[in-house]
C-alpha cells in the first residue's frame, strides 16, 4: 500500500527566500506525481504534474523534481512571496490513476 | 467558466438523514473521482469512475453510493449519515488522452463541507 510523507509539516520563511518542500513515497511503481496548493477553506489547485518517465517540471518560480528509484520528489519555490502562503500537497498517481496524498506542508511566507 | 463544480458548497444535516452531493465537470474528461478530506486535512480516495464504470471503491461504508449518469457527472449519495461522515468531500476529474505530458492530471472541485450534527 502506497504511503506518502511530506516534510516539514510546517515552514515559515521571510519573503524572498528560496525554499524546498520534500515528498517521499514507499512504492516506486507510480504513474505520475502531482503537486497541489490548497488555500484555507478552498479547493486544490494543481501546480505541477510529473509523469513517471520525467525527472522534473517547471512552471514560473516553481520547479518539481522526481526520483522514482529513491521514492522522492521535491518542490522548489524561488523568491518566495507572501501570496505563496498555503498548504502544499504532494500526491502520487497509482495504477488505477487514483491519487495517494501526503499530509501536506503548511507554508507561511512573512512579509 | 468553472471546470469542476460541486453542489452544495455547505451541507449541515442531522444524523440518520440521507443526502446527496452533485459534481459536474465541463472539461470533457472520462474519469471522475471522489475524495474525502478529514478534520486533520488528510485527503483520501473514495471512488473512481471511468466512462461511467466504477474502477475504484476504497474501503468506504456501503452507506456511500456513487452514481454516474453520464461522463460529465458523478454524484455521491450518503444514507444514514453519521457524525464521523463530517468532512470536506472533493470531486475531481482527469483525462487519459490529454497528451502525454498532461495525461491523468487531476482537476479538483471547490469541495463540499458536510457537517453532521
Amino acid at each position: 500500500k502506497q504511503e506518502v510523507t511530506q516534510i516539514p509539516a510546517a515552514l515559515s520563511v521571510p519573503e524572498g527566500e528560496n525554499l524546498v518542500l520534500n515528498c517521499s513515497f514507499t512504492d516506486s511503481a507510480i504513474y505520475n506525481l502531482q503537486w497541489f496548493r490548497q488555500d484555507p477553506g478552498k479547493g486544490l489547485t494543481s501546480l505541477l504534474l510529473i509523469q513517471s518517465s520525467q525527472r522534473e517540471q517547471t512552471s514560473g518560480r516553481l520547479n518539481a523534481s522526481l526520483d522514482k528509484s529513491s521514492g522522492r520528489s521535491t518542490l522548489y519555490i524561488a523568491a518566495s512571496q507572501p501570496g505563496d502562503s498555503a498548504t502544499y500537497l504532494c500526491a502520487v498517481g497509482g495504477s488505477a490513476r487514483q491519487l495517494t496524498f501526503g499530509s501536506g506542508t503548511q507554508l507561511t511566507v512573512l512579509p | 467558466d468553472t471546470a469542476v463544480s460541486q453542489t452544495p458548497k455547505y451541507l449541515v444535516t442531522q444524523m440518520g438523514n440521507d443526502k446527496s452531493i452533485k459534481c459536474e465537470q465541463n472539461l470533457g474528461h472520462d474519469t471522475m473521482y471522489w475524495y474525502k478530506q478529514d478534520s486533520k486535512k488528510f485527503l483520501k480516495i473514495m471512488f473512481s469512475y471511468n466512462n461511467k464504470e466504477l474502477i475504484i471503491n476504497e474501503t468506504v461504508p456501503n452507506r456511500f453510493s456513487p452514481k454516474s449518469p453520464d461522463k460529465a457527472h458523478l454524484n455521491l449519495h450518503i444514507n444514514s449519515l453519521e457524525l464521523g461522515d463530517s468532512a470536506v468531500y472533493f470531486c475531481a476529474s482527469s483525462q487519459r488522452s490529454s497528451g502525454r505530458a498532461k495525461a491523468y492530471e487531476q482537476y479538483f472541485g471547490p469541495g463540499t463541507r458536510l457537517t453532521v450534527t
